[in-house]
């Protein structure tokens, strides 16, 4: 079953932060999280392999509540350079499932 | 590292013709390549599983003799679309999984324009 990311769409300015939210009606084993360009191919962001656990990226980082089912990405002082689709990926079945279904994506668009 | 190139990254082609579009993991082994199909402004739909040595998974609704993949080594797999027609046309994919992690990388993508 496909992830559902929320918001579909987010516009922010220069510097502020977004949240983006990717839950499951089923169990996740780990998150796999991705930005794409317009054109481009997606680029890989962080997986999450464990309940609690929370990782950084720069000014970008993300959560995993295993037991919500859910995981967020966080972009802090958002840039230029950030705008793109986000998407969560998920395994298919089980934990040792390579297979990813993804969401259907955040817009994020940051302007000047 | 973790680069996976793919080629073309373009193509136009008559309709009738076959297309074949490889993927290669430049700098790891991959166990396991993926091929999705990207329409305008939508998700990633996974179309099948390719595994080195073996035959290659579908998924469910993808012609499986439409689209014929071969995974020649554990860095190259290729996806040839043979007959193509205009419906499709899509931005295909590839991703490799590395093969001492689970993390997924993917390809810059080919964009097929069937005429």
């Amino acid at each position: 079953q496909q992830p559902v990311q929320s918001p579909q769409a987010v516009i922010l300015r220069e510097g502020e932060d977004a949240v983006i939210n990717c839950s499951s009606s089923k169990a996740l084993y780990s998150v796999h999280w991705y930005r794409q360009k317009h054109g481009e191919a997606p680029v890989f962001l962080m997986i999450l392999l464990k309940g609690g656990e929370q990782k950084g990226h720069e000014k970008i980082s993300a959560s995993f509540n295993e037991k919500k089912q859910q995981s967020s990405l966080y972009l802090t002082a958002s840039q230029l350079s950030y705008s793109g689709t986000y998407f969560c990926g998920t395994p298919r079945s089980g934990a040792g499932s390579y297979q990813l279904t993804f969401g259907k994506g955040t817009k994020l668009s940051v302007i000047p | 590292g973790a680069v996976v190139s793919q080629h073309p990254s373009r193509v136009i082609c008559k309709s009738g013709t076959s297309v074949k579009i490889e993927c290669r993991s430049l700098d790891f082994q991959a166990t396991t390549m993926f091929w999705y199909r990207q329409f305008p402004k939508q998700s990633l739909m996974l179309m099948a599983t390719s595994n080195e040595g073996s035959k290659a998974t579908y998924e469910q609704g993808v012609e499986k003799d439409k689209f014929l993949i071969n995974h020649a080594s554990l860095t190259l797999s290729t996806l040839t679309v043979t007959s193509a027609h205009p419906e499709d046309s899509s931005f295909y994919i590839c991703s490799a999984n590395w093969i001492l992690g689970n993390e997924q990388f993917f390809g810059p993508g080919t964009r097929l324009t069937v005429l």
